[in-house]
C-alpha cells in the first residue's frame, strides 16, 4: 500500500546548523508530496509542496526536491533557528484521491 | 483572509458520551476533510465532504459521522466515546472539489475522553 517513512526523531541541532530530515515514500503512480509543520499546541501548517518529479518546493529557507528515482522528498535548511523547533510531517496525496497520507512526524529541537 | 477555524479548542468527555466538533473552511473553499491525530502520531484520514455528501472515508467505524452544511461548514460527530478516541481532531479545507487539491488545516480540537 501507499506509505510515507520519515527519519525518527527527536533531532536536536544547534542554531545555524544545517538540517536534513529524510522522507521516503511507497506509492504507485505519481503523487504530490508535501511537508507540513506543527508548532507546539497548534494545528498543521503547509510548509512546501511539489507536484511532479524533479520539482523543488521551497518556503522560509526550507526546500525539498521530488526525487522519483529514489522515491524521496528530503527536507533541508541551510541554517536553522530556534523558532524552527516543531514537528515536521512528510505527506503524499494522489490527484485521484481525497486523503493525505502522513508520515509519523519528526520532532526538531534547536538549541540557542 | 480567514483561515480554517475549529470549535471548541478543547473538550473533555466521559466514555459512552457523544461529541460534536465544528469546522469552518478557509474563505472560498468548499471541501472539508477531517483527520484524527493521536499523541505522537501523524494524522489519520477520517472522511471528506463535498457538496454536502461524504466523498471518501478512511478506516474509521460508523461511530464517526459527519455533515456538511450549505455554507460549506462541517461537523464531526462521534458516538459512544471510547478512551482511545482521545486525540487532536483536525479539519482541513480545499478548493474546487477536485481530488488532489492542497488541503489547509485548522488549529484542531483536542478531545480528552475519561
Amino acid at each position: 500500500g501507499n506509505s510515507v517513512t520519515q527519519m525518527e526523531g527527536p533531532v536536536t541541532l544547534s542554531e545555524e546548523a544545517f538540517l536534513t530530515i529524510n522522507c521516503t515514500y511507497t506509492a504507485t503512480g505519481y503523487p504530490s508530496l508535501f511537508w507540513y509543520v506543527q508548532y507546539p499546541g497548534e494545528g498543521l501548517q503547509l510548509l512546501l509542496k511539489a507536484t511532479k518529479a524533479d520539482d523543488k518546493g521551497s518556503n522560509k529557507g526550507f526546500e525539498a526536491t521530488y526525487r522519483k528515482e529514489t522515491t524521496s522528498f528530503h527536507l533541508e535548511k541551510g541554517s536553522v533557528q530556534v523558532s524552527d523547533s516543531a514537528v515536521y510531517f512528510c505527506a503524499l496525496l494522489y490527484s485521484s484521491a481525497s486523503k493525505i497520507i502522513f508520515g509519523s512526524g519528526t520532532r526538531l529541537s534547536i538549541r540557542p | 483572509d480567514a483561515g480554517v477555524t475549529q470549535s471548541p479548542t478543547h473538550l473533555i468527555k466521559t466514555r459512552g458520551q457523544q461529541v460534536t466538533l465544528r469546522c469552518s473552511p478557509k474563505s472560498g473553499h468548499d471541501t472539508v476533510s477531517w483527520y484524527q491525530q493521536a499523541l505522537g502520531q501523524g494524522p489519520q484520514f477520517i472522511f471528506q465532504y463535498y457538496e454536502e455528501e461524504e466523498r471518501q472515508r478512511g478506516n474509521f467505524p460508523d461511530r464517526f459521522s459527519g455533515h456538511q452544511f450549505p455554507n460549506y461548514s462541517s461537523e464531526l460527530n462521534v458516538n459512544a466515546l471510547l478512551l482511545g478516541d482521545s486525540a487532536l481532531y483536525l479539519c482541513a479545507s480545499s478548493l474546487g472539489g477536485q481530488a488532489g487539491e492542497t488541503q489547509y488545516f485548522g488549529p484542531g480540537t483536542r478531545l480528552l475522553v475519561l
